[in-house]
């Protein structure tokens, strides 16, 4: 297996909203990563895991939790989201070594309402 | 500050000739390079990377080229075909972690 998935592919939600976007691999990647694209725009890192703890945080705001269950697994759990918010995230793992090609899930599409 | 860019937004491609994709980076302390292809609606997929002690890397019809000494990178395809169309990125490590750097992109259209 040597993919990226996400869940869901498309997500419409409203302001007062909780959702959870999930990403899987079982590449046997120990880094995984959430990343947040606008239309026309290049990937903006959000979040780090590595060995399931999470190492950057971009100063992304709080409404935005990531959650790494286990070494396969990555949630990001949102909450009261604003419309800016709406856009293409995308999750990512690597094997962990300095200089690693990271592999791409299709993204989820959110739209926040 | 630190930053990696594109010369062109946009290249525009008759079917079957070569294109070249052009990157700069500012960073000097980069190690690790890569070009990804973005196709509309989908995630980036790795098409080719390259290490800094290296100035050439060849794969099936692509090119990647480094030029530290101007910080430069490029990237070849060769007999472009339509399913080469999409948005390339190129993407700079800068050691130490996997903190990758994305560039503004670059938007490929193949003219049949």
């Amino acid at each position: 297996d040597t993919e990226v998935t996400q869940t869901p592919k498309h997500l419409v939600m409203g302001m007062t909203n909780k959702k959870s976007l999930k990403c899987e691999q079982h590449m046997g990647h120990r880094a995984m990563y959430w990343y947040k694209q606008k239309a026309k725009k290049p990937p903006e890192l959000m979040f780090v895991y590595s060995y399931e703890k999470l190492s950057i945080n971009e100063s992304v705001p709080s409404r935005f939790s990531p959650e790494c269950p286990n070494s396969s697994l990555l949630n990001l759990h949102l909450h009261a989201l604003q419309p800016e918010d709406s856009a293409l995230y995308l999750c990512a793992s690597s094997p962990r070594r300095q200089g690693d090609t990271q592999y791409f899930g299709p993204g989820t599409r959110l739209t926040v309402l | 500050g630190e930053s990696v860019g594109l010369h062109l937004p946009t290249l525009s491609v008759q079917e079957g000739d070569n294109s070249i994709i052009n990157c700069a980076y500012s960073n000097s302390a980069s190690d690790y390079f890569i070009w990804y292809k973005q196709e509309s609606g989908k995630g980036p997929q790795f098409i080719i990377d390259i290490r800094s002690n290296m100035d050439k890397r060849q794969g099936q019809r692509v090119t990647v080229l480094l030029n530290k000494t101007v910080k430069h990178l490029s990237l070849q395809i060769a007999a472009t075909q339509p399913g080469d169309s999409a948005v390339y990125f190129c993407a700079e490590n800068s050691g130490g972690y996997q903190k990758v750097t994305f560039g503004t992109g670059t938007k490929l259209q193949v003219i049949p």
